[in-house]
């Protein structure tokens, strides 16, 4: 079946520029995940959902950063007037209600900002 | 401190050599172990999870000690394709983040004909 997947891969953008990245979860599959991953450093926790609904946003690295999730599928996360040290890959994951703990990644949007 | 600590490496290892990582966690609440792999430029893939009684699959065996906190990956026979970041995944539970995953940072992985 399909896996996760996330658009664009790769994106480009100036400083000060507003991006919204993508990820559809696998179909069923309860729980998205979104990370980041900055050149030499591990993955970083953003955000989850369960459902439509995030219940702490607190790991957001700031409030240039928002993320939403629709229809308990879709879920876009946008980040405002992008800064350099945004440059990162962002990764999407989900996980289904019977099995939690075991999330799938997407292949992540690749982001630069310039 | 880091949740989640590994050594780096990077590990060169002959194709046939056995290799082990090893990790340590530091949130006692943590709930279940994982072994992710990552190759370069590539998202992580879920390479086993990681069981109190010790697992195995095929030529890789992970252990989990929970009163040391200390979490293991034994390769054996090593192949080439082996090559890739071999990342120590901790997932503790709570209300807010879910079973957000805390990765180490990665052990760097060589296998080398």
């Amino acid at each position: 079946g399909a896996g996760v997947s996330q658009s664009p891969s790769n994106k480009v953008t100036e400083k000060g520029k507003d991006v919204e990245l993508r990820c559809d979860p696998i179909s069923g599959h309860t729980a998205l995940y979104w990370y980041r991953q900055s050149l030499g450093q591990g993955l970083e926790f953003l955000i989850y959902f369960q459902g439509n609904s995030a219940p702490d946003k607190s790991g957001l690295p700031s409030d240039r950063f928002s993320a939403e999730r629709t229809g308990g599928s879709v879920s876009t996360l946008t980040i405002q007037r992008t800064q350099q040290e945004d440059s990162a890959v962002y990764l999407c994951a989900s996980s289904s209600r019977d099995r939690p703990y075991e999330q799938y990644f997407g292949p992540g949007t690749r982001l630069t900002v310039t | 401190r880091k949740e989640v600590e590994q050594d780096p490496g990077p590990f060169n290892v002959p194709e046939g050599a056995t290799v082990a990582f090893n990790c340590t966690y530091s949130n006692s609440a943590s709930q279940s172990f994982f072994w992710y792999r990552q190759d370069c430029r590539k998202e992580p893939k879920l390479l086993m999870s990681v069981y109190s009684s010790g697992n195995e699959d095929g030529r890789f065996t992970a252990q989990l000690n929970r009163a040391s906190q200390y979490i293991s990956l034994l390769i054996r026979d090593s192949k080439l394709s082996d090559s890739a970041t071999y990342l120590c995944v901790v997932n503790p539970w709570d209300s807010n983040s879910g079973y957000a995953l805390n990765f180490g940072k990665g052990t760097s992985l060589l296998v080398t004909p």
